[in-house]
């Protein structure tokens, strides 16, 4: 089992709707979780950071923690054509350490 | 301006050649890391370092080495690389804690 798992998609969401995206880890004592997104062939960039249980926003982006289940989700809301990318969710594990999901394709339909 | 500076961005070579991947950071970070991608796989850490004369084995360290001798580079080393080699690879570093990391542009090898 991966210790952290995304499904790779593609996941299609139309403009303007909201996308949703979900991790799962296994490592109970990760504390700190991260979304990225990164473009084809471009090196990721952080879009949010999460920390405690319950929902954190930030402009369109909204992560939720849920550590009892061992999930993390980012949801985009009014979703646009430049949200098409490859999102990766990732856990630290110690030592500044993250372990990371292979990452899931968005795309967005105009 | 903060940032992750890889060289070279791109780069062909063939089987055996020794070469060297740089990475620069000039935020001063403690922690850096160097990573490869390949399809379907998502990123795989291969060596990290947590500070100077401090460097340790990733998920992945088969055929490469790392040094870091000074807090702001950390160089990638592919002593006989071979096509299995072939990745994008990515340097990071983080202030350490709950802190980001801060990737560079990534660095394409093709080995022939």
């Amino acid at each position: 089992q991966k210790e952290v798992e995304q499904n790779s998609g593609p996941l299609s969401v139309p403009e303007g709707a909201i996308a949703s995206l979900n991790c799962t880890y296994s490592d109970r004592g990760s504390q700190s979780f991260f979304w990225y997104r990164q473009y084809s062939g471009k090196s990721p960039e952080l879009i949010m950071s999460i920390y405690s249980n319950g929902d954190k926003e930030d402009g369109r982006f909204t992560a939720q923690l849920n550590k009892a289940s061992q999930y993390v989700s980012l949801l985009i809301r009014d979703s646009q054509p430049s949200d098409s990318a490859t999102y990766l969710c990732a856990g630290e594990k110690g030592n500044y350490q993250l372990i990371w999901g292979a990452g899931t394709k968005l795309i967005i339909k105009p | 301006e903060a940032q992750v500076t890889q060289n070279p961005r791109y780069l062909i070579t063939v089987t055996g050649k020794k070469l060297t991947v740089t990475c620069s950071q000039n935020m001063n970070h403690e922690y850096m890391s160097w990573y490869r991608q390949d399809p379907g796989l998502g990123l795989r850490q291969i060596y990290y370092s947590m500070n100077v004369e401090v460097t340790d084995k990733g998920d992945v360290p088969e055929g490469y080495k790392v040094s870091r001798k000074e807090k702001r580079n950390f160089p990638l080393i592919l002593e006989s690389p071979s096509p299995n080699q072939t990745s994008l690879y990515f340097c990071a570093s983080t202030l350490g804690g709950r802190q980001p990391q801060h990737f560079g542009d990534g660095t394409r090898l093709s080995i022939l």
